[in-house]
């Protein structure tokens, strides 16, 4: 079946400092693969995606390249802010068996300070 | 962006009684929608999906008459507590599967926060 591994958190950085949070996959065929953040006491949000090999998401200075030869979705921030501070979840959807679940890692918690 | 609306956003109750939480779509329309509940510092464990005008499908594990999911119509889905105990706390959210061009995606509501005291 599909599955999710990230990097265990929290992660705790100072404030410009380079973000990354690796994410692999194991799923059958071409999945879709996205990053979600969760503000404390709120739902998810979808921060990025991408649904095919080489494609890169990007949003609020976060990007996320799709790795089919490593079957990787990392998501890196040159330069993270205070306001980033929240848990970012890896997930993926994919076309078969599925339908239009997800299904998600188990969050990474980042920690940013002055 | 489509919009789905969860309420309430946090809701204390007594063991034994049952809470109701509502998941909405506000402007599009959602033949499917998926519960998950959380735990603290874990991810999202997918608890059944809700079917306009058929049963849900649970996963696993979940107790159907513990957890009752009632999607009335194509833009409301509820799940129903019963007889809540204080291992039911947890955080529960709903999900709307994006339509069109926007079917890669799912969007969420804004979780409520169950707490049985």
């Amino acid at each position: 079946g599909n599955s999710v591994t990230q990097m265990e958190g929290p992660v705790t950085l100072s404030e410009e400092a380079f973000l990354t949070i690796n994410c692999t996959y194991t799923a059958t065929g071409y999945p879709s693969l996205f990053w979600y953040v969760q503000y404390p006491g709120e739902g998810l949000q979808l921060l990025l995606k991408a649904t095919k090999a080489d494609d890169k998401g990007s949003n609020k200075g976060f990007e996320a390249t799709y790795r089919k030869e490593t079957t990787s979705f990392h998501l890196e921030k040159g330069s993270v802010q205070v306001s980033d501070s929240a848990v970012y979840f890896c997930a993926l959807k994919g076309l078969t068996g599925g339908g239009n679940k997800l299904t998600f890692g188990t969050g990474t918690q980042l920690k940013v300070e002055l | 962006g489509a919009v789905v609306s969860q309420h309430p956003s946090w809701v204390i109750c007594k063991s034994g009684t049952s809470v109701k939480i509502e998941c909405r779509s506000l402007d599009f329309q959602a033949t499917t929608m998926f519960w998950y509940r959380q735990f603290p510092k874990q991810s999202l464990m997918l608890m059944a999906t809700s079917n306009e005008g058929s049963k849900a499908t649970y996963e696993q594990g979940v107790e159907k008459d513990k957890f009752l999911i009632n999607h009335a119509s194509l833009t409301l889905s509820t799940l129903t507590v019963t007889s809540a105990h204080p291992e039911d706390s947890s955080f529960y959210i709903c999900s709307a599967p994006g339509q069109g061009s926007m079917n890669t995606e799912a969007f969420f509501g804004q979780g409520t926060r169950l707490t049985v005291v």
